[in-house]
């Protein structure tokens, strides 16, 4: 079993749709919990990230961290087509010890 | 402020040949990382550098040296290329203690024939 896995996807959503993207992990070391983005053939940029279990909200974006299920969620509102990337999560523990992405999920929000 | 910058953005090598990656942060962070990113694979470390003098090797070192040259510059160097180090490598650079807010370069897109 992968450390942190992730639906590849790809997904397709109309735009204005509610999109969930999920990843499960299976080191219950694991308390800093991230999101990032990434365009295609650019760098990945930090969306947000949550410390352990918990909500945080940003804008059109909220994330959800269940530690008990290992479960992470990133909820995207009203999606645009400039949502249109793939999306990253990553983990690691309290010192930034065993840092671990996740696969990715690309997204496609259709106009 | 450019933030993190890697160079070069392409490289085409012969296996067997050798190249160094450069990379340069202007955040002042004292952590800096290599990744290599393969398709289903997500990014895997490479090397990280917790601090100045620093460097620990992470999930797929073999094949690969690092020299944290200064704070701001970090270079990955392949001494002999084999094609299975193809892939797109990205450096990253992160604040002490802030591993869970990390800045990507843009990348660097390596082939190896």
């Amino acid at each position: 079993q992968k450390e942190v896995e992730q639906d590849p996807g790809p997904l397709s959503v109309p735009e204005g749709a509610i999109v969930s993207l999920n990843c499960t992990y299976s080191n219950s070391a694991f308390q800093y919990f991230m999101w990032y983005r990434q365009y295609s053939r650019k760098g990945p940029e930090l969306l947000m990230y949550t410390y352990s279990s918990g909500n945080k909200e940003d804008g059109r974006f909220t994330a959800q961290v269940d530690k008990s299920s290992k479960y992470i969620s990133l909820f995207i509102r009203d999606s645009q087509p400039s949502d249109s990337a793939t999306y990253l999560c990553a983990m690691t523990g309290n010192y930034g010890q065993n840092f671990v992405f996740g696969p990715g999920t690309r997204l496609s929000v259709l106009p | 402020n450019a933030g993190v910058t890697q160079t070069p953005k392409f490289q085409v090598l012969k296996t067997g040949q050798s190249m160094t990656l450069q990379c340069a942060q202007d955040m002042n962070h004292n952590s800096m990382y290599w990744y290599r990113q393969d398709p289903g694979m997500g990014l895997r470390l490479i090397y990280y550098s917790a601090s100045e003098g620093t460097t620990d090797k992470g999930e797929v070192p073999n094949g690969y040296n690092v020299s944290r040259l200064n704070k701001r510059e970090f270079s990955l160097r392949l001494e002999s290329a084999a094609p299975s180090q193809t892939s797109v490598y990205f450096c990253a650079s992160s604040a002490s203690g802030g591993a869970h807010e990390q800045f990507f370069g843009p990348g660097t897109r390596l082939t190896v024939l």
